[in-house]
């Protein structure tokens, strides 16, 4: 099983639609997670850090199931400047911070 | 406020060549790594260093050569190019700990071709 797995997609939503991500991990002994969105041909940039309780910012939520081992990112309402690569990122844990990534989730939203 | 900058954003080598791919952040992080990203492959890790004077391989190090002589900077050299390292190029830094509020700061890429 790998470390952290994500479904590659593409999602093809229309504009305003709601769409979720899912991304397993294998280390129950992770401690922190994040989402980064990679535009094509850039570098990844920080979505949002996941926290134990859940989080949001504006359209996006974030959950984390420690049971489960999976986290989880809902957008709604999606804008066409939301197409873009979502890469969750968990780390290893267990004493050491070297951060997992995740192959990524591609999301393309159409008009 | 720079973050992370690396040099050069292209680069194209013959096989054989060697070159340094320069990485220097200004936010006094700890830690600091390069990964490689090729089509349908993710980031891989290719080395790391979590402080001055400490490094150490990740998953794909073959081939590629670091040093941390400083806080601020961590360049990437390629001993003898090859095709196979045509990729883009990540460095990238974050504080140590790698907790909910230390997450990665990335450089804008080098695309390296190796002919």
């Amino acid at each position: 099983r790998k470390e952290v797995e994500q479904d590659p997609g593409p999602f093809n939503v229309p504009e305003g639609a709601t769409v979720a991500f899912n991304c397993t991990y294998s280390n129950s002994a992770s401690q922190s997670f994040f989402w980064y969105r990679q535009d094509c041909r850039k570098e990844p940039k920080l979505l949002m850090s996941v926290y134990s309780s859940g989080n949001e910012d504006g359209r996006f939520t974030a959950q984390l199931n420690r049971a489960s081992q999976y986290i989880s990112l809902l957008i709604r309402d999606s804008k066409l400047s939301d197409s873009a690569t979502y890469l969750c990122v968990v780390n290893k844990g267990g004493g050491s911070y070297i951060p997992t990534f995740g192959r990524g989730t591609s999301l393309i939203v159409h008009p | 406020n720079a973050g992370v900058t690396q040099t050069p954003k292209f680069q194209v080598l013959k096989t054989g060549q060697s070159m340094t791919l320069q990485c220097a952040q200004d936010m006094n992080h700890e830690y600091m790594s390069w990964y490689r990203q090729d089509p349908g492959m993710g980031l891989r890790l290719i080395h790391y260093s979590v402080g001055a004077g400490i490094t150490d391989q990740g998953e794909v190090p073959n081939g590629y050569n670091v040093s941390r002589s400083t806080t601020e900077d961590f360049p990437l050299r390629l001993l003898s190019a090859a095709p196979s390292q045509t990729s883009v190029y990540f460095c990238a830094s974050s504080r140590k700990g790698q907790g909910r509020d230390s997450p990665l700061h990335f450089g804008n890429g080098t695309r390296l071709t190796v002919t």
